[in-house]
C-alpha cells in the first residue's frame, strides 16, 4: 500500500513551453501533497505544499506564476512549469500525506526529470 | 525556522561492518518527528527509519538504529552489518505541525566489498 506515482518520469521540452507533471496517490486519500525540487547530488528543497481544494502554499523565493499547482482531487495534485526554460531543468518529486493515516508520514513519488532545452 | 545539518558530505563502510551518520537539528517546536530516508540511484526515497520526539526510546528497524539525544538536537542512524545495497544517499529530515519535511544536505555512503 502508501504508492504514489508520477507522470511523466522524464520530459524534455524546448524553451518556452509548458509542462504538466502529474503526481497521484493510488491506493490511499492525500488531502496534502508537496512539490520538491532536486538539483543533481544536492538535497530536496520544498517548492510549495498542495492542499486538496484550495490554493497551494509556495515556499519563500518560488514563483507561484511560474510553477503552477492544482489539487483538484485527493488522488491527484500537478504542478505545471509554465514558460519553460534550461534553469528550471532538475528532478521533481512529489509526496502525499494519508488522510486517514500517520499525520507525519509522507509517501514519495519516483520523481519526474525535466530538461528544458 | 527548522533546520537539519549533515556534516558528513561522504561516508564508506566495508560490508558486513558498522557505519554510523551523523545529523544534528533546530527546531522551536515542542512536538516534531524525525526521519531517516535512502535515496538509492534510482533516486526513489525510501523511508528507512523515523523517531517521535516525545518517545525516549530509540527507534530500531532490523539492522538500522537511531541514537536520539534530544538534549543535544541530535539524531544520529546507525547502520549495522553493512551490505551493499546499502549503498545510497542517505538524508536526516525533521517534520513539524505543519507536516512539512526539511532536509539535511544528505552523506553518500559506499559500501566497499
Amino acid at each position: 500500500g502508501a504508492v504514489v506515482s508520477q507522470h511523466p518520469s522524464r520530459v524534455i521540452c524546448k524553451s518556452g513551453t509548458s509542462v504538466k507533471i502529474e503526481c497521484r496517490s493510488l491506493d490511499f486519500q492525500a488531502t496534502t501533497m508537496f512539490w520538491y525540487r532536486q538539483f543533481p547530488k544536492k538535497s530536496l528543497m520544498l517548492m510549495a505544499t498542495s492542499n486538496e481544494g484550495s490554493k497551494a502554499t509556495y515556499e519563500q523565493g518560488v514563483e507561484k506564476d511560474k510553477f503552477l499547482i492544482n489539487h483538484a482531487s485527493l488522488t491527484l495534485s500537478t504542478l505545471t512549469v509554465t514558460s519553460a526554460h534550461p534553469e528550471d531543468s532538475s528532478f521533481y518529486i512529489c509526496s502525499a500525506r494519508d488522510a486517514g493515516g500517520d499525520r507525519n508520514e509522507q509517501f514519495f513519488g519516483p520523481g519526474t526529470r525535466l530538461t528544458v532545452l | 525556522a527548522q533546520t537539519v545539518t549533515q556534516s558528513q558530505p561522504e561516508m564508506s563502510v566495508q560490508e558486513a561492518e558498522t557505519v554510523t551518520l551523523s545529523c544534528t537539528y533546530d527546531t522551536s517546536e515542542s512536538d516534531y518527528y524525525l526521519f531517516w530516508y535512502k535515496q538509492p540511484p534510482s533516486r526513489q526515497m525510501i523511508l528507512v527509519i523515523r523517531q517521535e520526539a516525545y518517545k525516549q526510546q530509540n527507534a530500531t528497524e532490523n539492522r538500522f538504529s537511531v541514537n536520539f539525544q534530544k538534549a543535544a538536537k541530535s539524531f544520529s542512524l546507525k547502520i549495522s552489518d553493512s551490505q551493499l545495497g546499502d549503498a545510497a544517499m542517505y538524508f536526516c529530515a525533521l517534520g513539524g505541525s505543519n507536516y512539512k519535511l526539511t532536509f539535511g544536505k544528505g552523506t553518500l555512503l559506499t559500501v566497499n566489498p
